[in-house]
């Protein structure tokens, strides 16, 4: 069974810090991606990465996938209240299957 | 932007009754997939759904559970006897080749 273990799971801060997301597992992927999921609604799509060692840039979101493709990093700069959410990575397993393996996620509150 | 759309956003139900959730995925999309969140849990995969047949199923998906498109617009997924350990927010999701996920609201399942 393949796992994705997202930590923290919980993050509290300030408007202005900066913030690391993690997501590892002990299984290879052929890309992860990640969500950002709102109270009631479905997750939507922030940025699929696919090579290893990757990393691209969102505004002040910049994600990384790990150069054996096993884990993935989500890190944002001088995060604001509108940043509050939950935070999901998805693995998508090798082998042609269609399933997305999720994690947990990471609720952040951004406070003012 | 185009999106995916789910009735009902909330269902009740009892036990052992039959429940149709629906969707209606983006018009030029070409693969169907319903997940599932249990409060507090990991978005599950349950379903793939292409070329009008399942594509892939998990282990989640058992003989209660079926998923149909009947008329070109609509991908439904019904369950035919709900069970307590049912109730979750299903999300149905599509895409149009190996792009994007688009997800759903959810519909809020509630089994009594």
């Amino acid at each position: 069974t393949q796992l994705l273990e997202q930590s923290p799971q919980f993050l509290s801060i300030q408007e202005g810090e900066n913030l690391t997301v993690y997501c590892n597992s002990s299984s290879v992927f052929s890309s992860l991606q990640w969500y950002r999921q709102e109270p009631g609604e479905g997750p939507v799509l922030l940025v699929t990465v696919v090579t290893g060692g990757e990393v691209k840039k969102l505004k002040r979101l910049t994600f990384q996938f790990g150069d054996a493709r096993k884990d993935s990093s989500l890190h944002i700069t001088a995060a604001q209240p509108g940043d509050t959410g939950l935070y999901l990575c998805a693995g998508e397993t090798q082998g042609g299957s269609e399933k997305l393996v999720f994690g947990k996620g990471m609720k952040l509150t951004v406070n003012p | 932007e185009p999106e995916v759309t789910q009735t009902p956003s909330h269902q009740v139900t009892q036990m052992g009754q039959e429940v149709i959730l629906r969707c209606v995925p983006i018009s030029n999309h070409l693969y169907f997939y319903w997940y599932r969140q249990i409060l507090g849990q990991k978005v599950e995969f349950l379903v793939s759904f292409y070329n009008n047949e399942i594509s892939e199923k998990s282990e989640i998906f058992d003989d209660q559970f079926s998923v149909e498109r009947p008329d070109g617009s609509n991908f439904t997924l019904k369950i035919r006897s709900t069970k307590l350990e049912d109730s979750a927010m299903y999300f149905c999701a599509s895409r149009r080749d190996r792009e994007k996920l688009f997800f759903g609201s959810g519909t809020q399942l509630s089994v009594l």
